[in-house]
């Protein structure tokens, strides 16, 4: 399996722009986690999914952010409109439900000017 | 919020057994503690996990306190490929509808030639 695959690995883009960040879990995988790198914030869970239902989206930071997964695999993490601050690294990661590992993407790197 | 205290940096020479301390005095019953590691510029990696009893694998020695308020991650034999930050991070039973991972801040590792 190729692992955990992210799409673009790098966004530039202008305030006010629509951001579709995308992500393929590893096959058979049934949970999804979405998560944002930020050097002030760390590493924050955005939103989780398992078996394809949002769990948790406590940590979406606000409305300008939504997140789907339509099929066990796929998932986009959409920004619209956009702002400098969304400017960070974001990961998917996957696992098995019941399974201790999961499974990190390379991330895409968004700049927003 | 991350339920787990680590130390922000630390340094180990090459070749030397590295500690890595984490104190997580509220654990719970029902939580396992879970190691990961980011270097740099890529997404996080898991390394081991455990819930009281002692753990190895061919990466990582965890080991756990017998009232599991806090344990130490092992890395034997450190090398400079081994440079990361290291999270410890306590994690509900795997499998249950709550078993989001959430990363703090992490301990910065240096390993010195």
């Amino acid at each position: 399996d190729a692992g955990v695959i992210q799409s673009p690995r790098h966004e530039v883009t202008e305030m006010g722009q629509e951001v579709t960040l995308r992500c393929k879990p590893i096959s058979g995988h049934n949970s999804l986690f979405w998560y944002r790198q930020t050097m002030m914030r760390g590493l924050e869970l955005l939103i989780y999914f398992n078996n394809n239902v949002p769990i948790d989206d406590s940590g979406m930071p606000e409305d300008r952010f939504s997140a789907k997964m339509p099929n066990a695999s796929f998932s986009t993490l959409k920004i619209q409109p956009s702002e400098p601050r969304d400017s960070a690294v974001y990961f998917c990661a996957s696992s098995l439900k019941g399974g201790p590992e999961a499974f990190f993407g390379q991330g895409t790197r968004l700049t927003v000017v | 919020d991350a339920k787990t205290t680590q130390p922000t940096s630390m340094d180990c020479a090459e070749g030397r057994a590295a500690n890595l301390p984490c104190n997580h005095s509220t654990i719970s019953g029902n939580e396992y503690v879970y190691w990961y590691r980011q270097i740099h510029s890529q997404g996080p990696q898991y390394i081991i996990h455990g819930l009281k009893n002692n753990e190895t694998n061919e990466m990582a020695s965890l080991i756990i306190t017998e009232d599991r308020k806090s344990s130490t991650l092992i890395l034997p034999h450190a090398t400079l490929r081994d440079t990361a930050v290291y999270y410890c991070i306590v994690r509900v039973i795997v499998g249950g509808r709550d078993d989001k991972i959430i990363f703090g801040k992490g301990t910065r590792l240096h390993i010195l030639p």
